[in-house]
């Protein structure tokens, strides 16, 4: 059985501070890894990790992927109470494109 | 860019009531849509494949008797969520496959059975 697991499962931080996301993943078929942002509806795509890009950055948030030790983590930098959110580590597997989703870290970025 | 429109974002209805969810592919065809449930304070489970034109694949331990998926074009699959109980109140999101592209998904749909 595919699973995704991610820590911390909750974390509060200062406005300004910088954040680490934790995402390890025991799979078969591996096809890719993604993270996601999720406020009050469904989540927004944030980043999408493979074989053939293991590092992605956009502006204060950038992510990599370790596939030899089967992880990943998410970077949020001079963090803003606008980043509080939960965040989705998902990996991708198989021919039909399956999501298998980690159980989220609800960060809040305080003031 | 891409959307996946998903209707209702909310219902509440009577125990024993059928529903229906819709989720839609605006600008691309999708041959294959997900269908997710989430718990409060939980992460998304996925609930089915949705492939056009054929029978969908269920996850273990989802009851296929008990939430119809139907995929009839390729910018539509419907979720019905038959005979609901209060235990069936969830958030229920759908995504389109989009090929390598990440999926896509809709705004969820909030489920509250009385």
């Amino acid at each position: 059985e595919d699973k995704v697991v991610q820590s911390p499962l909750s974390l509060v931080v200062h406005e300004g501070d910088t954040v680490t996301l934790n995402c390890s993943y025991e799979v078969t078929n591996f096809r890719s890894l993604l993270w996601y942002k999720q406020e009050k509806k469904a989540p927004t795509f944030l980043f999408m990790l493979t074989s053939s890009g293991i590092e992605k950055k956009s502006g204060r948030l950038s992510s990599i992927l370790d596939k030899k030790e089967l992880s990943s983590i998410l970077n949020i930098t001079a963090t803003q109470t606008g980043d509080s959110a939960i965040y989705l580590c998902a990996v991708e597997t198989g021919t039909a494109s399956k999501l298998t989703f980690g159980t989220g870290t609800r960060l809040q970025v305080t003031l | 860019g891409a959307v996946v429109s998903q209707h209702p974002s909310w219902v509440i209805c009577k125990s024993g009531t059928s529903v229906k969810i819709e989720c839609r592919s605006l600008d691309f065809q999708a041959t294959t849509m997900f269908w997710y449930r989430q718990f409060p304070k939980q992460s998304l489970m996925l609930m089915a494949t949705s492939n056009e034109g054929s029978k969908a694949t269920y996850e273990q331990g989802v009851e296929k008797d008990k939430f119809l998926i139907n995929h009839a074009s390729l910018t539509l699959s419907t979720l019905t969520v038959t005979s609901a109980h209060p235990e069936d109140s969830s958030f229920y999101i759908c995504s389109a496959d989009r090929g390598n592209q990440p999926q896509h998904f809709g705004d969820g749909t909030r489920l509250s059975i009385l």
